[in-house]
């Protein structure tokens, strides 16, 4: 267990809104990360971050913002919900040197 | 062409035997090589990494790598229905360890 907690585990909401998920760590690791699984598309990294205030863009960025104000927390904000986020969303931390990356239990999105 | 690349499967083989999953990528400074299995509706979770080209053994699992190529493959020896599962190959580019990964190969083990 790497000591990763998602939430909210599901939500569904309404197009236009704005939604916010957590990623919290207990284990002060420096890199985090934020994917989306999609069918047919695989993992898609969505936003990264090095640190405290120092984030990147991933592959997939269009919609969405992050913020890491703590080293534990790394949240992702979609900025006006639209239907194309519907999607698992999954926080993952990297361990062990910073190579091996580790898995939080995912955030099932739905939004209509 | 895709970053990395895996057949979708389903790939089918009988609980003892075994399996042979593989996966191209297409970035040549891609250094650090990681599968992960995926339940239905679980998180992926990390099974083997390999660095340097060759075999990396670890109990049932083999990771082979040969960046020449741009081959990863997992075999699994000995089978069992436990390791029907999604199979994911993610190359890392280093620096923060950026996965990029495959769409996944699905594997089920017949009884």
């Amino acid at each position: 267990d790497a000591g990763i907690t998602q939430s909210p585990r599901h939500k569904v909401t309404e197009t236009g809104t704005p939604v916010t998920l957590r990623c919290h760590q207990t284990e002060n690791h420096r890199y985090m990360y934020w994917y989306r699984q999609d069918p047919g598309h695989g993992l898609r990294l969505i936003h990264y971050s090095y640190g405290v205030k120092d984030t990147d863009k991933g592959e997939v960025s269009d919609g969405y913002s992050v913020s890491r104000s703590k080293t534990e927390d790394f949240l992702l904000t979609l900025e006006s919900a639209t239907s194309s986020q519907t999607s698992v969303y999954f926080c993952a931390i990297s361990t062990r040197g910073e190579t091996e990356a580790f898995f939080g239990q995912g955030t099932r999105l739905t939004v209509v | 062409q895709k970053e990395v690349e895996q057949n979708s499967g389903p790939l089918s083989v009988p609980e003892g035997a075994i399996a042979s999953l593989n996966c191209t990528y297409s970035d040549r400074v891609s250094q650090s090589f990681f599968w992960y299995r995926q339940y239905s509706g679980k998180s992926p979770e990390l099974i083997m990494s390999i660095y340097s080209n060759g075999d990396k053994e670890d109990g049932r699992f083999t990771a082979q790598l040969n960046k020449a190529s741009q081959y990863v493959s997992l075999l699994i020896r000995d089978s069992q229905p436990s390791d029907s599962a999604t199979y994911l190959c993610a190359p890392s580019k280093g620096g923060g360890n950026k996965l990029t990964f495959g769409t996944g190969t699905q594997l089920k083990v017949e009884l």
